[in-house]
């Protein structure tokens, strides 16, 4: 069974620019989460979708960030604009039905 | 709200001299409790997922246990491929379906051969 898929690896911005991250959850998972783990913390949820809704948005950064998942498969995460806090490792989760998580490797977000 | 405190933060082991992980929780009502294993620049691996009081799991030198206010993570002669930060996570019961996990900022655990 394939893993999360996340892209890009790694990605390096000057505050104030945009950035997009992208999440191929696994095959037949209804449930996708975005999490952010700043350095030397656990992750933080900040979005959660079941199928293509929206679940839970509550500790998303309105202001800033977006997310969508077309077609309840692939999401995106945007941040824009970048502040220097945003520098995190940004997780993607699926999962089948609400149990069992698998994570992705993350993109590592460096803000300059 | 709910909150996970783990401790200790960083933990240096003998290779062989076991140990335990503790993960304190405050939870309105706890749906399950997670353990992850999370190696450098990798994404949070799976290890256990624990529901009620009493409940133990184990998984070759790894058990995690739960009682109603804390889970201990037991390694028993531990090896230095187990070097790694362990997460503690819960899930709570919420309404509309949603069940993101809160996690703890994990114990850094390294195995001296």
């Amino acid at each position: 069974e394939a893993g999360v898929a996340q892209s890009p690896r790694y990605k390096i911005i000057e505050k104030r620019q945009s950035v997009a991250f992208w999440c191929n959850p696994i095959s037949g998972h209804a449930t996708l989460y975005w999490y952010q783990q700043i350095l030397g913390q656990g992750p933080k949820l900040l979005i959660q979708f079941q199928n293509n809704g929206v679940v839970d948005d509550s500790q998303l950064p309105k202001d800033r960030f977006s997310a969508e998942r077309l077609k309840g498969v692939d999401s995106t995460l945007k941040i824009q604009p970048a502040k220097l806090e945003d520098s995190a490792v940004y997780l993607c989760a699926s999962s089948p039905r609400n149990y069992g998580y698998t994570f992705g490797s993350g993109t590592r977000l460096t803000v300059v | 709200e709910d909150q996970v405190t783990q401790s200790p933060e960083a933990l240096r082991l003998q290779e062989g001299e076991s140990s335990s992980l503790n993960c304190s929780y405050t939870v309105s009502g706890l749906r399950g409790l997670f353990w992850y294993r999370q190696d450098p620049g990798k994404g949070p691996e799976f290890l256990f997922t624990l529901y009620s009081a009493g409940e133990e799991k184990e998984k070759e030198r790894l058990k995690a246990t739960l009682t109603k206010k804390e889970s201990f993570l037991h390694i028993t002669a531990p090896k230095p491929e187990d070097s790694a930060t362990y997460l503690c996570a819960v899930q709570s019961h919420s309404g509309g379906g949603a069940d993101g996990l809160t996690f703890g900022k994990g114990t850094h655990l390294i195995i001296q051969p």
